[in-house]
């Protein structure tokens, strides 16, 4: 199986904050990294695909990098709505999809 | 635009069987792979499984031997069964559509499965 290791679990941070998730594979994945944002109740939501690519409809203060087994998340100016819980995922279905364990972004 | 919906029992006694179908609307899954992923309270993602539009699987190792996938093309329906249920199952249970290499594009709202007798 591929593991998946997100950092931090949670941080806070203030409305206009930089804030960068990291997520490392246990093996090379390439580019097969996604990202999902979920708030309290609702299902996840794509965000980020082929590690960088933003999925439609999503704001642009959202990227992605990094291939093989590094990647990021980075949100430029956070905003108010931005406050949730973030997932990577290991998208390549051929191999079993797995999940990164979360990280948490809270308010400062 | 996609939509799914779970539909299924809330309420399962231990060591019985939990049965839930995702119903696709607005779109064929064709394409697709139809995957189920669960969320036990307060805690992470876990994928459970995928089936394909032909019928193919994958399964979680974890899960494996306790899962059933299945798949009525002609309905637009997948459904899952994961047999012999603990408490450690108890969760929301979300069904969704995942592009090959991609992502998890549609997801139903989710249910809550909570297994007690």
């Amino acid at each position: 199986d591929i593991q998946m290791t997100q950092s931090p679990s949670s941080v806070s941070a203030s409305v206009g904050d930089r804030v960068t998730i990291t997520c490392r594979a246990s093996q090379g994945i390439s580019s097969w990294l996604a990202w999902y944002q979920q708030k309290p109740g609702k299902a996840p939501k794509l965000l980020i695909y082929a590690a960088s690519s933003l999925q439609s409809g999503v704001p642009s203060r959202f990227s992605g990098s990094g291939s093989g087994t590094d990647f990021t998340l980075t949100i430029s100016s956070l905003q108010p709505e931005d406050f949730a819980t973030y997932y990577c995922q290991q998208a390549n279905s051929f191999l079993g999809i797995t999940f990164g364990g979360g990280t948490k972004v809270e308010i400062k | 635009q996609v939509q799914l919906q779970e539909s299924g029992p809330g309420l399962v006694k231990p060591s019985e069987t939990l049965s839930l179908t995702c119903t696709v609307s607005g779109g064929s899954i064709s394409g697709y792979y139809c995957n189920w992923i669960r969320q036990p309270p307060g805690k992470g993602l876990e994928w459970i499984g995928y089936i394909s539009y032909s019928g193919s699987t994958n399964y979680n190792p974890s899960l494996k031997s306790r899962i059933t996938m299945s798949i009525d093309t002609s309905k637009n329906q997948f459904s899952l069964k994961l047999n012999s249920v603990t408490a450690a199952d108890t969760a929301v249970y979300y069904c969704a559509t995942h592009i090959a290499v991609v992502g998890t594009e549609n997801w139903g709202q989710g249910t809550l499965v909570t297994v007690s007798s």
